[in-house]
């Protein structure tokens, strides 16, 4: 199971986000990615591996973390970033999602 | 350019069938696994199942184990999911979606992954 915390997040643009996603047993050789998605949408594969950006996503997106505790940050936010933002373990059968992090503009 | 295009979504009663089919241009088929991966109205990601590239692992959500099953035709450049026994659960909006490695799941030590390209997705009505 993923716990991705919080549920919501408000902040400004111009400000420091900070994404957790919790496992509850070690994920096989950190295979995590992160994933944005918008309204209406598909999701965006942004980070896989825990920490390698996926082609074409810009710097201030970084992922990190090892084992159970994994971290997404969104170093100076954009307007185009307010979305849903979800972590996703393919280490191991059966693959999952995290219930989401609503990232909205205070 | 990538594309993922479903097809087979609509209205079905509780307990009949349906079969999903995604069409892959773009990318030498037989590279990649595939996934589906639905989303209830209003709600998070739920994976459904993934194949490999060539068929030979498969794995299933625990929801879904029993009354589904995937399958792809590598000359067809096709993926299909057929559901059988529907409920109203099953009620969501279903992506077809591209992984970034040949198998769905590493099992072991991998050094990439994720799920790199989305199809717009098929909606399946399960209701009376």
């Amino acid at each position: 199971v993923l716990t991705q915390s919080p549920g919501t997040l408000s902040l400004s643009p111009g400000e420091r986000a900070t994404l957790s996603c919790g496992a509850s047993q070690s994920v096989t050789s950190n295979a995590l990615a992160w994933y944005q998605q918008k309204p209406g949408q598909a999701p965006r594969l942004l980070i896989n591996a825990a920490s390698s950006r996926a082609t074409g996503i810009p710097d201030r997106f970084s992922g990190s973390g090892s084992g159970t505790d994994f971290t997404l940050t969104i170093s100076r936010l954009e307007p185009e970033d307010f979305a849903v933002y979800y972590c996703q373990q393919y280490g191991s059968s059966p693959i999952t999602f995290g219930q989401g992090t609503r990232l909205e503009i205070k | 350019e990538v594309q993922l295009v479903e097809s087979g979504g609509g209205l079905v009663q509780p307990g009949r069938s349906l079969r999903l089919s995604c069409v892959v241009s773009g990318i030498t088929f037989d590279d990649y696994a595939l996934h589906w991966v639905r989303q209830r109205p209003g709600k998070g990601l739920e994976w459904v199942s993934g194949i490999s590239w060539n068929g030979g692992t498969i794995a299933y959500a625990d929801s879904v184990k029993g009354r589904f099953t995937i399958s792809r035709d590598n000359a067809k450049n096709s993926l299909f999911l057929q559901m059988n026994s529907l409920r109203a659960e099953d009620t969501a909006l279903y992506y077809c979606v591209k992984d970034v490695n040949m198998i769905p799941y590493c099992g072991g030590p991998c050094y990439s992954g994720g799920l790199d390209y989305w199809g717009q997705g098929t909606l399946v009505t399960v209701s009376s």
